[in-house]
């Protein structure tokens, strides 16, 4: 079974912290996405990579900076947080073979204090 | 750009069938997938379609009209345990999924 792990499920930050949300993943997938997820405004994409040391916008990459040192891990970086940061985040990965489906993690719920 | 439309409510009776559409813009067409989501849970892939017809897959069917931009997603049998979201996405080229923002379907007794 693939498997797309975030390192938290629910996180508390202060505005102005910087924020760190890592996912990991094991089926050796080239391509990574950050998501976020708001009630009425569905999957917005932040950012994506398509192979090490590599990294996309999305689009709304504002407030956003990601990470790719190795294939298995992509990490999200808040800068500052703010409170219109307090969303729900989803990883995903997949393989770069065009016609295969995304695997999700858990999410991680931020709320921006 | 992108542009996906689907329902966002959707209220249907255990035992029963409900279809799920999904109309899309889009430029580079190269594949519409379905997933479902339960609530506070991740997504998880349902159905794939690139072209023209209907896959069926158990209870789920998804169809698809590249001339139309349409797609639906066909849920049969009914049961409380399909009560979630259900999100329409479209990939042009190869390029990230664009997410539609989703049909959350209620499935009462």
């Amino acid at each position: 079974d693939v498997k797309v792990t975030q390192s938290s499920r629910y996180l508390v930050k202060r505005t102005g912290e910087k924020v760190f949300l890592e996912c990991v993943q094991d089926m050796d997938h080239e391509n990574m996405f950050w998501y976020r997820q708001d009630p009425g405004l569905g999957l917005r994409l932040i950012y994506f990579s398509y192979d090490v040391k590599m990294k996309e916008k999305g689009d709304i990459p504002e407030g956003y900076s990601v990470s790719r040192e190795k294939k298995e891990r992509f990490s999200l970086i808040l800068e500052s947080a703010s409170t219109n940061q307090t969303s729900m985040y989803l990883c995903a990965s997949k393989s770069e073979q065009a016609n295969t489906e995304a695997f999700f993690g858990q999410g991680t719920r931020l709320t921006v204090v | 750009g992108q542009n996906i439309d689907q329902p966002t409510e959707m209220t249907a009776t255990e035992g029963a069938i409900v279809q799920i559409n999904c109309t899309y813009q889009t430029s580079g067409f190269n594949g519409l997938f379905w997933y479902q989501q339960h609530a506070g849970e991740a997504p998880t892939f349902l159905s794939y379609n690139v072209l023209d017809g209907l896959e069926e897959k158990g209870r789920f069917s998804s169809f698809l009209s590249r001339s139309k931009g349409y797609s639906y997603l066909l849920l049969k049998e009914l049961q409380m345990k399909d009560s979630a979201s259900y999100l329409c996405a479209v990939r042009a080229g190869n390029t990230p999924l664009v997410f539609g923002k989703g049909t959350r379907l209620s499935v009462i007794a």
